[in-house]
């Protein structure tokens, strides 16, 4: 069974810190794939990346950057210099496929970016 | 390009009655998925179609929930009859194709309570 786990259920900051989000996941699939979703009030879910497992780069998008960490099993996100506008619910989300390719998401973590 | 669209947004009906929420994925998208967020977890998925056919349901509780994508195009899911426990939003997404690695679109979701 697949699980998708992120133990931070609020984190809250002030303007211009960084932040990193965790997410710690488990497959017994070899081939699988890790998403990163924003859900901010409006409640529409935002896919923001997508990451395979034979795919350990990291990967920078502006103030956004993942770090994928097979060995570990985790895939956390990084937002340099907080900005108001990145608070939100954010999601990670696994999917396999062989047998587990029903997406899984984490609980998700609050995001609350102070001005 | 016109996003997942919804209906209705907010809804609120008594234990036992039945409701039915409506989705119109992106054009051209083969894939259509339906998940439940109760409030504080991460979208679980109900069911997924490919087309008008239904790839997965497993985690759709049948006795009560049902879902069609007559015409592979929209799509519509059903409760009846509701219960306390079936408050949640749902959320309609849509990919591409089906695979895994496809990146999906939600649309706003729907606000369900019970009462």
């Amino acid at each position: 069974a697949q699980k998708v786990t992120q133990a931070q259920t609020e984190i809250s900051v002030v303007e211009k810190e960084d932040v990193t989000l965790d997410c710690v996941y488990e497959t017994r699939d070899t081939t699988y794939y890790l998403f990163w979703y924003k859900q901010p009030p409006s409640g529409e879910l935002v896919f923001l990346i997508r990451r395979n497992s034979f795919d350990e780069q990291n990967e920078i998008s502006g103030r956004y950057s993942w770090n994928f960490q097979k060995s570990t099993s985790s895939f956390n996100f990084t937002i340099t210099a907080s900005q108001v506008v990145d608070s939100a619910v954010y999601f990670c989300a696994l999917r396999g496929t062989g047998g587990s390719y029903i997406p899984t998401f984490g609980r998700g973590t609050s995001l609350i970016v102070h001005p | 390009e016109a996003g997942v669209a919804q209906s209705p947004r907010y809804k609120i009906i008594e234990k036992r009655q039945s409701v039915a929420f409506w989705c119109n994925p992106i054009s051209g998208h083969a894939t259509l998925y339906w998940y439940q967020q109760i409030l504080g977890q991460g979208p679980k998925l109900l069911i997924q179609f490919q087309n008008n056919g239904v790839v997965d349901d497993s985690q759709l509780p049948k006795d009560r929930f049902s879902a069609e994508r007559l015409k592979g195009v929209d799509s519509t899911l059903k409760i009846q009859p509701a219960k306390l426990e079936d408050s949640a939003v749902y959320l309609c997404a849509s990919s591409l194709g089906g695979t895994s690695a496809d990146e999906q679109y939600f649309g706003p979701g729907t606000r369900l309570t019970v009462t």
